[in-house]
């Protein structure tokens, strides 16, 4: 079944330890992005790739990082998190890089900040 | 302002109405206008996909753009509980992607 998956779907975390969200699609896709997703704000872009090894920051970067090692995983990085950052994330692929390609969302997951 | 503006609802209608779904945008250069369909706790999915002006059918689906006004809709016909759900429009020119906030609707049996 083609499908993006994250992992963990949920996390409580304290301010300051580190954590890392998982995600992969195994579609063969080129371009995945990160989101998140906050009341009365709706979807924000993080980052996105284009393909292995490139990356760039989307609308609002601050406080995460994101590798791209191989095409199907992109790993999203918050060094030191802070409640600012209790959201619900989603990851996203697509086939070709063009916002107009059609985005497949993994299920999200929903993180706390404490 | 924001680049683009949806009423976040919540809509809730009985089984068989119409529903009419909308947003407003500010960027002139948006060329492609979507509709995601988000369950709850699940992502988002592409439901419906137009380019430029004018309308799209697709079922019980109608997308329509215009861009003299700004302003795009999404109808459901014959709406069903299971179109319950929240209904993000988004738009993109080059690699710029903007979603709206969604529009939760409800529909009753």
């Amino acid at each position: 079944e083609a499908q993006v998956t994250q992992n963990p779907r949920y996390l409580i975390t304290v301010t300051g330890k580190k954590l890392t969200v998982t995600c992969s699609q195994n579609m063969n896709h080129e371009y995945m992005s990160w989101y998140r997703q906050d009341p009365g704000l709706g979807l924000r872009q993080i980052y996105y790739s284009m393909n292995v090894e490139v990356t760039d920051k989307g609308d609002v970067p601050e406080g995460y990082k994101v590798s791209r090692k191989e095409k199907r995983n992109f790993p999203l990085i918050l060094e030191s998190p802070s409640p600012n950052q209790t959201s619900l994330y989603f990851c996203a692929s697509s086939s070709h890089r063009g916002s107009y390609n059609e985005q497949f969302f993994g299920p999200g997951t929903r993180l706390t900040v404490l | 302002q924001k680049e683009v503006e949806q009423d976040p609802g919540p809509l809730s209608v009985p089984e068989g109405a119409i529903v009419s779904l909308n947003c407003t945008y500010s960027n002139s250069a948006f060329q492609y206008f979507m509709w995601y369909r988000q369950y709850s706790r699940k992502g988002p999915e592409l439901l419906m996909y137009t380019y430029s002006s004018g309308n799209k059918e697709d079922g019980r689906f109608t997308a329509q753009v215009d861009k003299s006004s700004k302003y795009i809709s999404l109808f459901i016909r014959d709406s069903q509980p299971s179109d319950s759900a929240t209904y993000l429009c988004a738009m993109s020119v080059a690699d710029k992607l903007i979603f709206g906030t969604g529009t939760r609707l409800q529909v009753f049996p």
